[in-house]
């Protein structure tokens, strides 16, 4: 199984171009998240999906969109890519929001430059 | 929203000894779960442990166990008989709102 996979792995942008981080899940999943990762900071919680068509912002959303046109994907926009959205970004899934035990699945992360 | 906070940035610990990494958290729900994920070197995140708040033990999974303390709040990850391949960053999040903490970096030293 494919899992959660992230394309691309790696990408460098310039500031206040725009960009989409795709991510694709195969195992059903209802629920889909974006996260960064920046040293000292853990993971944040960009914007998550709770199914199609339902979306939300998490604790850093501003400089992103996302949209769930189908369970599968789950892409991220980037508008006009700033040097502070440098980061390494995960897309994660898991089955359920909310229930017990669902542990999260992972992407492999991309790695975002923003010069 | 739920707070979770590693108060470790780095930790070291010999190889074959047991570690404890530190996880606190902040929530009125009177029911709730915490993860315990490992990042090695390459990135991956890996899920290790799961601890929910009505479980009636502590979680255990291999050498991974968790120190849970309801009243004080704490999910402790103890990994006992610690490997080389035990270094990595370690991360502790909710289960409701899917929050992480900052982290900590492991290091075992051979």
């Amino acid at each position: 199984n494919a899992g959660v996979t992230q394309t691309p792995k790696f990408q460098v942008l310039k500031t206040g171009q725009s960009m989409t981080l795709q991510c694709a899940q195969d195992m059903n999943h209802e629920y889909m998240s974006w996260y960064r990762q920046d040293p000292g900071m853990g993971l944040r919680l960009i914007h998550y999906s709770v199914g199609a068509g339902i979306t939300d912002q998490g604790e850093v959303p501003n400089g992103y969109n996302v949209s769930r046109s189908t369970t599968e994907d789950f892409p991220l926009r980037l508008l006009s890519a700033a040097p502070s959205q440098t980061s390494v970004y995960f897309c994660a899934s898991s089955y359920l929001p909310g229930a017990t035990n669902e542990k999260l699945f992972f992407g492999s992360g991309t790695q975002l430059s923003v010069l | 929203a739920q707070k979770i906070t590693q108060t470790q940035p780095g930790m070291f610990v010999q190889e074959k000894e047991a570690v404890t990494l530190d996880c606190t958290y902040d929530t009125s729900d009177p029911s709730y779960g915490l993860f315990w994920y490992k990042q090695p070197s390459s990135g991956e995140m890996i899920f290790l442990i799961y601890q929910g708040s009505y479980d009636q033990q502590n979680a255990t999974e291999g050498r991974y166990s968790l120190n849970f303390q309801k009243a004080r709040k704490s999910a402790n990850l103890v990994i006992s008989a610690s490997q080389l391949g035990d270094s990595a960053m370690y991360f502790c999040a909710m289960e409701d709102d899917m929050r992480f903490g900052a982290g900590t970096r492991l290091t075992v030293k051979p």
